[in-house]
């Protein structure tokens, strides 16, 4: 079974600065995406940005940016120019290419200072 | 607009009770998930479903069953036989293929009374 892990229970920046959460994964599958997820305080779930296993570019949505390590079984956000609505909790998520539902980690609470 | 509705916002049962959660969708997709959220925990999956009259078990399916008799529904009741069934539930959906992304519904919180 695929399991992700985020190791970071609770990340803080202030606002202006970069902060990047981390992601790993383990998986025995060469194909496969990758997906993080937001969930602010309404706890609707929203998609920030995702990323397909077979691409070496990594995926970038705006102020949002991932690095993807496939070796390592890698995937960390790094959000740059951080502003108070991007606190939230984030939840890194692996999805097999030939599956349907989504594994996902135990997520990183994200603290935005002023 | 295109999106998925998740009825009632707040559930309450009471102990030896069945519960249907609602969930519709009207972005025309194949598959729908169920899962469940709770504090400190990443979403674990229920059940989900990849066409009409069909559906899987998830991680954590005991105490719960579900039904897709139409494509834009797929409710989910939680039975008496969950005896820890206070958290909260999302539903989603998505095209068919690995890179379709999930779309997610606001949420139930079920609590007991």
């Amino acid at each position: 079974a695929q399991t992700v892990t985020q190791s970071q229970p609770e990340m803080s920046v202030q606002e202006a600065e970069t902060v990047t959460l981390s992601c790993t994964y383990d998986t025995s599958e060469s194909d496969y995406y990758l997906f993080w997820y937001k969930q602010p305080p309404s706890r609707q779930m929203i998609l920030v940005i995702r990323q397909e296993a077979y691409k070496q570019q990594n995926a970038t949505e705006n102020r949002f940016s991932v690095n993807f390590q496939k070796a390592a079984k890698s995937f960390s956000l790094k959000i740059s120019d951080s502003q108070l609505g991007d606190a939230a909790m984030y939840f890194c998520a692996y999805r097999p290419d030939f599956g349907y539902a989504l594994n996902f980690g135990k997520g990183t609470s994200l603290l935005v200072t002023p | 607009d295109g999106g998925i509705t998740q009825s009632p916002k707040y559930l309450f049962r009471k102990e030896g009770q069945n519960v249907t959660l609602s969930c519709e969708q009207n972005l025309n997709h194949d598959a729908m998930y169920w899962y469940r959220q709770d504090p400190g925990q990443g979403l674990r999956l229920i059940y989900y479903s990849q066409i009409v009259n069909d559906f899987q078990k998830g991680d954590i399916a005991e105490g719960y069953s579900v039904s897709r008799e139409k494509k834009e529904s797929f409710p989910l009741t939680v039975t008496s036989a969950q005896k820890n069934p206070t958290a909260f539930y999302l539903c989603a959906s998505s095209g068919q293929g690995g890179d379709q992304p999930q779309h997610f519904g606001d949420g139930t919180r079920l609590s007991i009374l």
